[in-house]
């Protein structure tokens, strides 16, 4: 089972500020998936990255998968209040979607 | 995408007893995935619950622990038995979307035992 590293463990910033987090594999990725997850629910599937050097934008958030598909980065510009949550890459391994270790974000207003 | 409904929500149990929490999806599925997330942490899989076969246990996980049904395409139960206070943490269930590449999770479980 390929382990996925993700970092940072946690961040806390202001709102306003910019973030990244970052996902990481001493092996090639089949796909990478982003999800968000917030207190009391169950992750959300924010994002699927396939292609080398792919980068993908929703609203506030750009995706970024590595040329080589071993890495990954989440970027949120302006961080809300409302970005607030766990972050959770994962990569899908036969049928079963193996987790990251999550970054918890919090944004403060 | 699918719509599923997990519960109990939350449960606060005595150590030594068993729960069993029900996941029901909107639509048939091949496979239902079950996972624990430990306070603080990622998720973790448990299992994958075929309809008319044994569920697959992944490694740490065992059937007398964690026994799973999976009655019909719609339907899956896991049962956390002879609980102990290491086994509190969110259990959620979790499904394919067959209508795009990601998974579709329920709200999960909060399980304190005590």
């Amino acid at each position: 089972t390929q382990l996925l590293e993700q970092s940072p463990q946690f961040l806390s910033i202001q709102e306003g500020e910019n973030l990244t987090v970052y996902c990481n594999s001493s092996s090639v990725f089949s796909s990478l998936q982003w999800y968000r997850q917030e207190p009391g629910e169950g992750p959300v599937l924010l994002v699927t990255v396939v292609t080398g050097g792919e980068v993908k934008k929703l609203k506030r958030l750009t995706f970024q998968f590595g040329d080589a598909r071993k890495d990954s980065s989440l970027h949120i510009t302006a961080a809300q209040p409302g970005d607030t949550g766990l972050y959770l890459c994962a990569e899908l391994q036969g049928n079963k979607l193996v987790f990251g270790a999550g970054t918890i974000l919090r944004v403060k207003s | 995408s699918a719509v599923i409904s997990q519960k109990p929500s939350r449960d606060i149990c005595q150590r030594g007893t068993s729960l069993t929490i029900q996941c029901q999806v909107d639509s048939q599925v091949t496979m239902m995935f079950w996972y624990r997330q430990q306070p603080g942490q990622s998720l973790t899989l448990i299992a994958t619950a075929n309809q008319g076969s044994e569920a697959t246990y992944e490694s740490g996980f065992v059937i007398d622990k964690f026994p799973i049904s999976r009655p019909n395409l719609t339907f899956s139960t896991l049962t956390v038995s002879n609980m102990s206070p290491e086994d509190s943490s969110i259990y959620l269930c979790s499904v394919r979307d067959s209508s795009y590449y990601g998974y579709t999770f329920g709200s999960g479980t909060r399980l304190t035992v005590v």
